[in-house]
């Protein structure tokens, strides 16, 4: 299948720098991405919309001045957490859709794990 | 707007017993319906998946879901369990558009399994 994946899989910040996931498909392209925000023992909060070429779309109550989502290329798109703080701590996860072939299945990264000190 | 209910947050078994996940969506029509496996600090799997057709959706890893419009259920079973299944498992649901949907997770259900 198709291989999405994410970079860093940990980082550890100090309070008020900001940082940087990669989500890349690996062996595919992807006109679309999807960045989700999941909390221990919770479920997955789609976060924002990415679409290449185009401005994120994001969902209701996610800043988007506060996380940077930047799909530049079909197969990577990068969000940034900026000024992290300790609640900003939390799992983050992308996942895609094959360009030009919706089989409805999405591919899932191995998620980043941010903690904000 | 579409959602959708796992109303177990834990469910135990023992090794070789059968298991069964409950997930129920609402939604006005028939929806895209998924289950995905997650693993402590990895993304999710793909374990099956519904568009239409045949009500009863076989998975990988011997996981089978069905169906049912009058329940609006999509429940996820396995006959036996293998303690390599112990995983959070999410039920999701998307609603078509164009073409294309972007789906809504369940909670999830924590599968703990017993030696």
């Amino acid at each position: 299948g198709a291989v999405v994946s994410q970079h860093p899989s940990w980082v550890i910040c100090k309070s008020g720098t900001s940082v940087k996931i990669e989500c890349r498909s690996l062996d595919f392209q992807a006109t679309t991405m999807f960045w989700y925000r999941q909390f221990p023992k919770q479920s997955l909060m789609l976060m924002a919309t990415s679409n290449e070429g185009s401005k994120a779309t994001y969902e209701q109550g996610v800043e988007k001045d506060k996380f940077l989502i930047n799909h530049a290329s079909l197969t990577l798109s990068t969000l940034t957490v900026t000024s992290a703080h300790p609640e900003d701590s939390s799992f983050y996860i992308c996942s895609a859709r094959v360009a030009g072939l919706d089989t409805g299945e999405l591919f899932f990264g191995e998620g980043s794990r941010l903690t904000v000190l | 707007a579409q959602s959708v209910t796992q109303p177990d947050i834990h469910i135990t078994v023992s090794e070789g017993a059968s298991l069964e996940l409950r997930c129920n969506y609402s939604y006005g029509a028939t929806p895209y319906l998924f289950w995905y496996v997650q693993s402590p600090g990895q993304g999710l799997q793909l374990l099956l998946k519904y568009f239409s057709g045949d009500t009863l959706v076989q998975g990988i890893k011997g996981f089978e879901a069905e169906f049912k419009r009058s329940q609006s259920s999509f429940n996820l079973r396995k006959p036996s369990v293998h303690w390599s299944d112990a995983a959070e498992y999410f039920c999701a649901v998307g609603a078509p558009l164009g073409g294309s949907y972007i789906p809504t997770f369940g909670r999830g259900t924590s599968l703990i399994v017993h030696p």
